[in-house]
């Protein structure tokens, strides 16, 4: 059972454009909502975080949007570039010592 | 400040040997947890460790384990090994004593078992 489910699988996007990656949850008691950036053959990375108390967060060319009456949550990225290409990740975990619970990512790809 | 090291970072097996990842956490990291990543599952948790204790555990079979040390590095071991345990397997390390906190991953350990 996938409780956090991520879309698009794949994204194309012009430099200069704007990315978004969306997720969405069913599991309510989620209240913490990180998004991870994967280069090939690297770990993932930790991008930016939102807690659900905040219905947006920007760091950057970041932007993550939260809504938590439709449990979805998106990312954005704002004039992506060549090298934002890489797989993003969304990921959610409740309060305490749960593990995250991650999408299957967005393999995104930013051509000039 | 040194990131989180996986040793080593390359394995080729057959299939039915054992093997033993090793994890280096970040100083001062008390928790360390195990994600598998595969192409078609994503990343799927293991289990996690904080101060030598297992505190969590996800749904994968017995034959996979894992333990922690009083430096924090942790182990984790694969016995009767199975193709479909060709993965990358990564750690993330975390400083608080709660897991919502910021995680930071390792590059990972690529195993082939063959």
């Amino acid at each position: 059972q996938q409780q956090v489910k991520q879309s698009p699988q794949s994204l194309i996007v012009q430099k200069g454009g704007i990315s978004i990656i969306n997720c969405a949850y069913e599991n309510t008691a989620f209240d913490y909502f990180p998004w991870y950036q994967q280069f090939p053959g690297k770990g993932p990375a930790l991008l930016i975080a939102i807690r659900p108390d905040v219905s947006e967060k920007k760091e950057g060319r970041f932007t993550i949007s939260f809504n938590k009456s439709a449990k979805q949550f998106s990312l954005h990225i704002m004039d992506s570039q060549p090298g934002d290409s890489a797989t993003y990740f969304c990921a959610a975990s409740t309060g305490g010592n749960t593990p995250l619970v991650f999408g299957k990512g967005t393999r995104l790809s930013v051509i000039a | 400040k040194a990131g989180v090291t996986q040793t080593p970072r390359y394995l080729i097996k057959t299939r039915g040997q054992q093997v033993t990842l090793s994890c280096s956490p970040i100083s001062g990291h008390r928790s360390v947890s195990w994600y598998q990543q595969t192409p078609g599952q994503g990343l799927q948790f293991l289990f996690e460790y904080f101060s030598e204790t297992q505190r969590n555990k996800g749904n994968f079979p017995g034959r996979f384990s894992g333990r922690q040390f009083s430096n924090s590095r942790s182990e984790m071991n694969v016995s009767t090994l199975e193709l479909g345990d060709s993965a990358l397997y990564l750690c993330a390390s975390s400083l608080g004593a709660t897991l919502n906190t910021e995680a930071f991953f390792g590059q990972g350990t690529r195993l082939t078992v063959v």
